[in-house]
């Protein structure tokens, strides 16, 4: 079966600052890999998707990961933190084609 | 177009009583999921509905736990009775046929509260 860990369960940069949030999965087969965002008092949106055809994916509001294979990883990043970007973050993979497996989410504080 | 939607956004019970969500999924949608998120853990999989095929409940704690999707389009999650364990936030999810990139579109969720 499938999952995720995302390590660190809140992160807190400066704004300007990077943003980096880690996900490793664990799959036996070829991963459809996903990020999603929670705003406070907001529901789940989805920031990018990765489905092989790129490793290097690019989503909405500045933020990418890269798929790395060998390293089991897909962590995000953003170059520059905005206020804007404090919020809830979750790693996902999908599991049987069907139902979204998460990670353990990681609230993302920016200090002004 | 409308997202998804979900009813009541907050819900505050006591243990013992019943109470039902409902998820409006976007309009074409034949396939719908609930999933929940309890206090401090990870967003869990309860089910998936294929119009109103249940096509996987394996994430159903248990018996209390009744989903229905009459007709194919709304879902109700129904708690009977209620208890402490139950309090998180419940989100539904709707999707087109499922094929890659198996995007999901979330709602915003039913906080539920039991007391």
């Amino acid at each position: 079966a499938q999952s995720v860990t995302q390590l660190g369960s809140h992160v807190s940069v400066s704004e300007g600052a990077l943003v980096l949030l880690r996900c490793n999965y664990s799959s036996s087969v070829p991963p459809y890999l996903f990020w999603y965002v929670q705003y406070p008092n907001q529901g789940l949106q989805l920031l990018l998707k990765y489905t092989s055809a790129a490793t290097l994916v690019k989503g909405i509001n500045g933020f990418e990961a890269e798929f790395k294979k060998s390293e089991t990883s897909f962590h995000l990043t953003k170059p520059s933190a905005h206020m804007s970007d404090a919020a809830e973050y979750f790693c996902a993979v999908i599991q049987g084609a069907q139902k979204l497996v998460f990670g353990q989410g990681t609230r993302l504080t920016i200090n002004p | 177009e409308a997202g998804v939607t979900q009813f009541p956004s907050h819900s505050v019970i006591e243990k013992g009583q019943t109470v039902t969500l409902r998820c409006d999924p976007i309009s074409g949608h034949d396939n719908l999921y609930w999933y929940r998120r309890v206090m401090g853990k990870e967003i869990k999989f309860l089910l998936h509905f294929v119009k109103e095929s249940k096509q996987d409940e394996s994430g159903m704690p248990n018996n209390r736990f009744l989903a229905e999707r009459t007709g194919g389009t709304y879902s109700t999650l129904k708690v009977q009775p209620a208890e402490l364990e139950d309090s998180g936030v419940y989100f539904c999810a709707s999707s087109q046929p499922p094929k890659p990139p198996y995007e999901q579109y979330f709602g915003p969720g039913t906080r539920l509260t039991v007391t």
